[in-house]
């Protein structure tokens, strides 16, 4: 089992509209849950960042994890052209007490809003 | 606002050449990472380096592989010999607290071996 599956879309919405995406992940063990936008060619941008279970909420953007069904979700609202991009979901995994670790990246989802 | 800046944005190299990928973290970070991406695939993990030594490694970083931080302010990427497969936006990143908290990534550094 993968540690970390998204679906990689592609999505396509018209503008306005609400976007949900998702991923699952396999090691109840994790904590810390980012999202990350990507533009084509370009370095992750980060989103997103939620610790343990719970919503988050940034202007137009939410981020909710279940840790019970290890199920992160990120909700777009009133999403615009500007939204399109892929979206990444990464967990962390975290060694020892000085914070060593690397991020665990899902696949990515591409997003596309039209006008 | 402070960014990750990395050079060169692309480079075409023969197969089996070196390369050196350069990359400046931002200032008060401790922690430092190179990342690869494949173009349709997923960011994968190469590597970590806090406290001036590697802290982690996949599988993907062998023994072609070695980072450096040579001047406390540059953080680099050497692949001694390389293969057609290395092709890939290779990023760098840095963070100040380590992988639980925020890691801001660089523009990358698109490599192509032929």
């Amino acid at each position: 089992q993968k540690e970390v599956e998204q679906d990689p879309g592609p999505l396509s919405v018209p503008e306005g509209a609400i976007v949900s995406l998702n991923c699952t992940y396999s090691n109840s063990a994790f904590q810390y849950f980012m999202w990350y936008r990507q533009y084509s060619r370009k370095g992750p941008e980060l989103l997103m960042y939620t610790y343990s279970s719970g919503n988050k909420e940034d202007g137009r953007f939410t981020a909710q994890v279940d840790k019970s069904s290890k199920y992160i979700s990120l909700f777009i609202r009133d999403s615009q052209p500007s939204d399109s991009a892929t979206y990444l979901c990464a967990i962390a995994d975290i060694h020892g007490s000085s914070n060593t670790g690397k991020l665990i990246f899902g696949q990515g989802t591409t997003l596309q809003v039209k006008p | 606002e402070p960014e990750v800046t990395q050079t060169p944005s692309h480079q075409v190299t023969q197969m089996g050449q070196e390369v050196i990928l350069r990359c400046v973290p931002i200032s008060n970070h401790l922690y430092f990472y190179w990342y690869r991406q494949i173009l349709g695939q997923k960011v994968e993990f190469l590597v970590s380096f806090y406290n001036n030594e590697i802290s982690e490694k996949s599988e993907i970083f062998d023994d072609q592989f070695s980072v450096e931080r040579p001047d406390g302010s540059n953080f680099t990427l050497k692949i001694r010999s390389t293969k057609l497969e290395d092709s890939a936006m290779y990023f760098c990143a840095s963070s100040t607290q380590g992988a639980g908290n925020t890691i801001y990534f660089g523009e990358g550094s698109w490599l192509t071996v032929v």
